[in-house]
């Protein structure tokens, strides 16, 4: 069975910090790996999947099998960053297993 | 396009009741799914429906049911609620045989158990 952790439930950073959103999952397949987020009274969107290697807002994130981690990372955070992240993991038929979310707070 | 529509957004309900949840797909969208939102928690998957047939299910009892139709609509039946079925119910529609994996979701039918 597949399980996506996220331990961080509320990241609270500064206007222009790095931000780092934790996750970890457990997957016996090839696993494929997704961030979406939900803006505030905006409906939940996907931010990058690690197959497209893009960079979305500024964000990125690297897929480490050895680690089975997918850490969403953006070096300076801003006001609008401020959402609701959730890690996701596709397994076959386009199901998503989510994690558990995690709120971060971009300070001004 | 409008996206991904649900109905009705907020309902309430007591125990024992049956509730049925609506919605339409993104326009060009063949496949159906439903997520379960608790407050505080990630979605959590309910089941996919393609060519109007179920095609994969999470771990939910018979309880929750669904049906999708030819225009590829679906809708989400919950029978005998329970306190425990209060969440937000999230509709997702995607193109089955697309790898990109990207799932378009609705805004959400809020349900109330009391």
């Amino acid at each position: 069975a597949q399980r996506v952790t996220q331990p961080e439930k509320l990241l609270s950073v500064f206007k222009g910090a790095p931000v780092e959103l934790k996750c970890n999952y457990s997957y016996s397949g090839s696993p494929e790996l997704f961030w979406y987020v939900q803006y505030s009274r905006q409906r939940l969107q996907l931010l990058l999947r690690h197959i497209s290697r893009e960079s979305i807002k500024g964000f990125t994130a690297d897929l480490n099998k050895g680690e089975t981690s997918f850490h969403l990372k953006k070096p300076f955070a801003q006001e609008e960053d401020s959402a609701m992240y959730y890690c996701a993991l596709k397994a076959a038929g386009n199901k998503l297993t989510f994690g558990g979310g995690t709120r971060v707070l971009v300070k001004p | 396009d409008a996206g991904v529509t649900q109905s009705p957004t907020h309902l309430i309900k007591t125990r024992g009741q049956q509730v049925t949840l609506r919605c339409s797909p993104k326009s060009g969208h063949d496949t159906v799914s439903w997520y379960q939102q608790a407050l505080g928690q990630g979605p959590q998957f309910i089941f996919q429906y393609y060519e109007e047939e179920e095609r994969q299910r999470g771990n939910f009892p018979d309880r929750f049911s669904g049906h999708q139709f030819p225009n590829y609509s679906s809708e989400l039946n919950v029978n005998a609620l329970l306190l425990g079925d209060s969440a937000l119910y999230l509709c997702a529609s995607s193109l089955v045989w697309g790898r990109t994996g990207e799932l378009f979701f609705g805004e959400g039918s809020r349900l109330t158990v009391l």
